[in-house]
């Protein structure tokens, strides 16, 4: 079976800085889908970036990107420039078949220090 | 469309008794899936729907559960003889068919028996 270990339970980075949030997951599977959730406080999650395990470049949205070693199994999230809005719970999580029966790593409370 | 709606945001009831939640997914979206969260951890996988088939259920979905999507829209999870175990929060999302597509959640149910 599938697993996402994400072993950073509380992060906190000072308004502006750079934060990585890191995750490792565990597969037999070539072909498979990589996550990262936020969510807010009494919100729903939301997609932050997805990357694809059969491309090589890393995936890069605005000031989120991840780092992606697939012979590691290593799947890092660096948030540039954080902002308070950016403070929430983040899921690290993995799927074989793109959005379907997605399995959730424990999770990381990003806090901002203004 | 205002994305997947779930109703109630929140349940007390006590134990022993039978609870029912409602999902309306994004209307577009053939796919729907059922998660539960407990506090601290990530969402877990119960089961999903393609239209109205229910194609998988997790070994979580004890036999006290039971998911419908009758008409392939709106979807219920009923859980019978509630246990103090059952409380969490219970997440619905919905997707497009496809292996390249993004899961929107709901706000989720959160469910406390007492």
């Amino acid at each position: 079976a599938q697993t996402v270990t994400q072993s950073q339970p509380e992060m906190s980075v000072q308004e502006a800085e750079t934060v990585t949030l890191s995750c490792t997951y565990d597969t037999s599977e070539s072909d498979y889908y990589l996550f990262w959730y936020k969510q807010p406080p009494s919100r729903q999650m939301i997609l932050v970036i997805r990357q694809e395990a059969y491309k090589q470049q890393n995936a890069t949205e605005n000031r989120f990107s991840v780092n992606f070693q697939k012979a590691a199994k290593s799947f890092s999230l660096k948030i540039s420039d954080s902002q308070l809005g950016d403070a929430a719970m983040y899921f690290c999580a993995y799927s074989h078949q793109g959005a379907q029966k997605l399995v959730f790593g424990q999770g990381t409370r990003l806090t901002i220090n203004p | 469309d205002t994305g997947v709606s779930q109703d109630p945001r929140h349940k007390i009831t006590k134990r022993g008794q039978n609870v029912t939640f409602r999902c309306d997914p994004i209307s577009e979206h053939n796919r729907l899936y059922w998660y539960r969260q407990t506090l601290g951890q990530g969402p877990e996988f119960l089961t999903y729907f393609q239209n109205e088939a229910q194609l998988e259920k997790s070994r979580l979905l004890s036999d006290r559960f039971s998911a419908e999507r009758p008409k392939g829209s709106f979807s219920t999870l009923e859980i019978q003889r509630t246990e103090q175990g059952d409380s969490a929060m219970y997440l619905c999302a919905s997707s497009e068919t496809g292996v390249n597509t993004e899961a929107f959640f709901g706000q989720g149910t959160r469910l406390t028996v007492v």
